[in-house]
């Protein structure tokens, strides 16, 4: 159980563009995701925090025109990066979190997006 | 502020055992976490120690002292498919998760 999906896996996208992932709890309700970004050799940087049905909270120094973050539903958030530059190119990482005592994060496999 | 300190790197022998200590400094304290990554994957869950003590897991024990604000985490009969970076991360009063740099462990047979 407690399965987190991302799609793509993947991206390549020219600078200029935008890129939507998507991260999907496939077997439990997320009241709360998660998304992070890693540099290499780097840890993970916490980008914003998602509750169903609300606006994100971002992390200072985090653009929320750039990287737009939608949880319409429980087991469904998207971040959105718009006009996408080179320094965007990173590893994205969401997670999910269900409501109850453990507060465990359930980690999506990651989406490695190279802008050209 | 909050901080999160663990080694950057660490090496062990295949069949040894390994601690990897963390240190954490939080706004509040809910709990200390522990997960694995395999380099260009995504973290997994390894332990959750939120009472003083030790937690034992198979290979995989995970120690507690929240008077100290210390934990560690100590993997037994090392494996080559235990090379990876070690994720500490202390959960605050928000209920949010401050993350440490990660500890490469690498394994030499």
């Amino acid at each position: 159980g407690a399965v987190v999906s991302q799609h793509p896996s993947w991206v390549i996208c020219k600078s200029g563009t935008s890129v939507k992932i998507e991260c999907r709890s496939l077997d439990f309700q997320a009241t709360t995701m998660f998304w992070y970004r890693q540099f290499p050799k780097q840890s993970l940087m916490l980008m914003a925090t998602s509750n169903e049905g609300s606006k994100a909270t971002y992390e200072q120094g985090v653009e929320k025109d750039k990287f737009l973050i939608n949880h319409a539903s429980l087991t469904l958030s998207t971040l959105t990066v718009t006009s996408a530059h080179p320094e965007d190119s990173s590893f994205y990482i969401c997670s999910a979190r269900t409501s109850g005592d453990s507060y465990e994060q359930y980690f999506g496999p990651g989406t490695r997006l190279t802008v050209t | 502020g909050q901080n999160i300190d663990q080694p950057t790197e660490m090496t062990a022998t295949e069949g040894a055992i390994v601690q990897i200590n963390c240190t954490y400094q939080t706004s509040g304290f809910n709990g200390l976490f522990w997960y694995q990554q395999h380099a260009g994957e995504a973290p997994t869950f390894l332990s959750y120690n939120v009472l003083d003590g030790l937690e034992e897991k198979g290979r995989f024990s995970s120690f507690l002292s929240r008077s100290k604000g210390y934990s560690y985490l100590l993997l037994k009969e090392l494996q080559m498919k235990d090379s990876a970076s070690y994720l500490c991360a202390a959960m605050d009063s928000n209920y949010q998760l401050i993350w440490g740099a990660g500890t490469k462990l690498i394994i030499k047979p």
